[in-house]
């Protein structure tokens, strides 16, 4: 079954600091990996996916996120961030090719909070 | 326009009656879905349709059942509503594999 892991249900950080997310997953098969945030009373806005090729992708917003097969991680990071960052964040996971399920797994989010 | 657009967007019934949520995508995407985001913001998938077809049911009350009259349109209809229904409901589409799914705004059913 897969399943994907936010280890943190809250990250703090000041503005202009490196932000770092984390997600771990575990499917059967090649992972596709996605990046979604959500603003309050709203709906969940794509940032950026992981399909094949380089491991650094690249998204929205200035988001980047990593995608390391080893430790089967695909953390999401912004090298400066800012007050409007603040929101919740999902990583979600899926598979492809024979046997795939279609489905699409988010994980229990992050909340994000940058302080001026 | 909106891709994928959720009526209505709020939703407050009582217990024991019968409502539909309505679903619509301008994509022309093949994939439709419904989540189910609970008070801890937690994300359940509930149903998912390609191409009219049902191909993912969760563990979800026979209360629930999705329609899907064309590609276009997923519905959710529950009947005999409960207090541990209410939640925001969100409707999503996507391409085919490997691609992002887009969110609608969401339903926020408050059951009372």
């Amino acid at each position: 079954a897969q399943s994907v892991a936010q280890p943190e249900d809250q990250v703090n950080v000041a503005e202009g600091n490196p932000l770092t997310v984390k997600c771990t997953y575990s499917v059967s098969g090649n992972p596709y990996l996605f990046w979604y945030v959500q603003y309050p009373n709203r709906g969940l806005q794509f940032l950026l996916k992981y399909i094949t090729g380089d491991n650094l992708v690249k998204g929205s917003y200035g988001f980047e996120a990593e995608f390391n097969k080893s430790q089967t991680s695909f953390h999401l990071k912004k090298p400066s961030a800012l007050v409007s960052d603040s929101a919740l964040y999902f990583c979600a996971v899926t598979t492809e090719g024979r046997g795939a399920t279609n489905k699409l797994i988010f994980g229990t989010g992050t909340l994000l909070a940058v302080q001026p | 326009d909106t891709a994928v657009s959720q009526t209505p967007k709020y939703l407050v019934t009582q217990m024991g009656n019968d409502k539909s949520i309505k679903c619509e995508q301008n994509l022309g995407h093949d994939t439709m879905y419904w989540y189910k985001q609970d008070s801890k913001k937690f994300l359940k998938i509930m149903f998912s349709y390609n191409n009219k077809e049902l191909i993912i049911n969760e563990t979800v009350p026979n209360r629930f059942s999705p329609k899907s009259p064309d590609k276009a349109h997923l519905n959710l209809h529950i009947n005999s509503l409960e207090l541990g229904d209410s939640a925001v409901y969100f409707c999503a589409s996507r391409r085919r594999e490997g691609t992002e799914a887009f969110f609608g705004q969401g339903t926020r059913l408050t059951v009372v």
